[in-house]
């Protein structure tokens, strides 16, 4: 089945720096990588996600890249701010359902 | 919109006591999701409907876990009985259709087994 490794496990920035998180997965099958922010004990939200016939997706600071051949795709947020800080968590959708990466742990210092 | 709702927020009991949650999804969501999530960890699936039938349940452990969506809106997970290693936030989920289609979470329930 699919497995989804996620990198690095904590991540600490200054405010305004850029944050990069990269995951890969197994199944060459999956066509759908979203990615979830959840702040200290709420729930997940989805923040950005990628199909697999576009390379490159942005939203304001947020982008995702993905690279099929590889198998990875990354998490890229630039200027970070400290309300920036939470757990993301990578996904990707492998038969029938979502498989999580373990979550990046990203602190913004102001 | 409404988002996912579920209940109780919190819920300490007992090692081989019983437990059950509950999720409304959001409303016309035909798939709905049970996630474990321990602390430190990703979500993990526990068991998948679409509608009212079970699609995945391949993770949940049968011996003591239990799902129902009767009606193919809300459900309840139940765990009977609960052990140790149970501890964690049990997430519930929806989206509209099963394939690459964002899921929405609910606020969890807290479960605390000492």
């Amino acid at each position: 089945g699919e497995n989804v490794e996620q990198h690095p496990s904590t991540l600490s920035v200054q405010e305004g720096d850029s944050a990069v998180i990269k995951c890969t997965y197994s199944d060459s099958a999956s066509n759908y990588f979203p990615w979830y922010k959840q702040e200290l004990g709420k729930r997940p939200q989805l923040i950005i996600d990628i199909r697999s016939n576009v390379g490159e997706k942005k939203d304001q600071r947020i982008a995702v890249t993905l690279n099929k051949t590889a198998k990875h795709f990354s998490l890229h947020i630039t200027e970070t701010q400290p309300e920036d800080s939470a757990v993301y968590f990578c996904a990707a959708e492998g038969p029938d359902k979502l498989i999580f990466g373990t979550g990046t742990r990203l602190q913004v210092f102001p | 919109e409404a988002g996912v709702a579920q209940s109780p927020r919190y819920k300490i009991i007992e090692k081989r006591q019983s437990v059950a949650f509950w999720c409304n999804p959001i409303s016309g969501h035909a798939t709905l999701y049970w996630y474990q999530q321990i602390l430190g960890q990703g979500p993990k699936l526990l068991i998948q409907f679409q509608n009212n039938g079970v699609v995945d349940d391949s993770q949940l452990p049968k011996d003591r876990f239990s799902a129902e969506r009767l009606k193919g809106v809300d459900s309840t997970l139940k765990i009977q009985p609960a052990k140790l290693e149970d501890s964690a936030v049990y997430l519930c989920a929806s989206s509209p259709t099963r394939e690459r289609q964002t899921q929405y979470f609910g606020p969890g329930t807290r479960l605390l087994v000492l």
